[in-house]
């Protein structure tokens, strides 16, 4: 049963647009959402996050959106860049950030030149 | 600090062999997390402890697969035996009390 859900596989962008990937997620009880970067042949790094309390989080050029009525947050990256090609993980928790990070099935987005 | 260090970083075996993970948590962090990706599932998590304490292994797939942290600076994920369908990329997680975890490099496993 998958929790969190990243429906698009892959996304493409021209450089210079916005990008947006999107998360659904089932479970109530997640109260805190992070989204991580992931770079071939490396680790998972942390990109930006938001908690229940607020429904929108900015950090430089990404922004993060949470709709909890319809247990739906996006990312948005204005403007994109070729280094933003990489696979973005959507990810929830529970106990605001003290229980365990259940992932999404991830969104391989490509910036086009 | 180095960050979380995961070795090997790629192993090749032959199915019904024994292979060991090998995990070293940045400093302090005293929560450690197993992940394993596939394309199907993503980011699927396997077992995570707290303060060398295994808290929640419902992850793990089937008795083939366990895990132990003998101290704070080390962890193993063992498949025993081997079989293709656990070909996949094993990361290792660790962090402080609070929700963001840093990933090691991962272990990208064949099973031939």
């Amino acid at each position: 049963d998958q929790q969190v859900k990243q429906n698009s596989p892959s996304l493409s962008v021209q450089e210079g647009r916005i990008s947006i990937l999107n998360c659904d997620y089932t479970n109530s009880m997640f109260d805190y959402f992070l989204w991580y970067k992931k770079y071939p042949a490396e680790g998972p790094t942390f990109l930006i996050s938001i908690s229940s309390i607020k429904d929108k989080n900015e950090d430089g050029r990404f922004t993060v959106f949470l709709n909890k009525s319809a247990k739906h947050l996006s990312l948005h990256i204005v403007p994109s860049q070729p280094g933003d090609s990489a696979v973005y993980f959507c990810a929830a928790t529970g106990n605001f950030g003290n229980e365990k990070l259940t992932f999404g099935t991830g969104t391989r987005l490509t910036i086009i030149p | 600090d180095a960050g979380v260090i995961q070795s090997p970083r790629h192993e090749v075996t032959e199915m019904g062999q024994e292979v060991t993970l090998r995990c070293k948590p940045i400093s302090g962090h005293d929560y450690l997390f197993w992940y394993r990706q596939t394309m199907m599932r993503g980011l699927e998590l396997l077992i995570y402890f707290n303060n060398n304490v295994p808290i929640d292994d419902s992850g793990m797939p089937e008795d083939r697969f366990s895990a132990k942290m003998p101290n704070a600076s080390f962890s193993t994920l063992k498949i025993q035996p081997s079989e293709p369908r656990d070909s996949a990329v094993y990361f290792c997680a660790s962090r402080r009390r609070g929700p963001e975890a840093f990933f090691g490099q991962g272990t990208r496993l064949t099973v031939v």
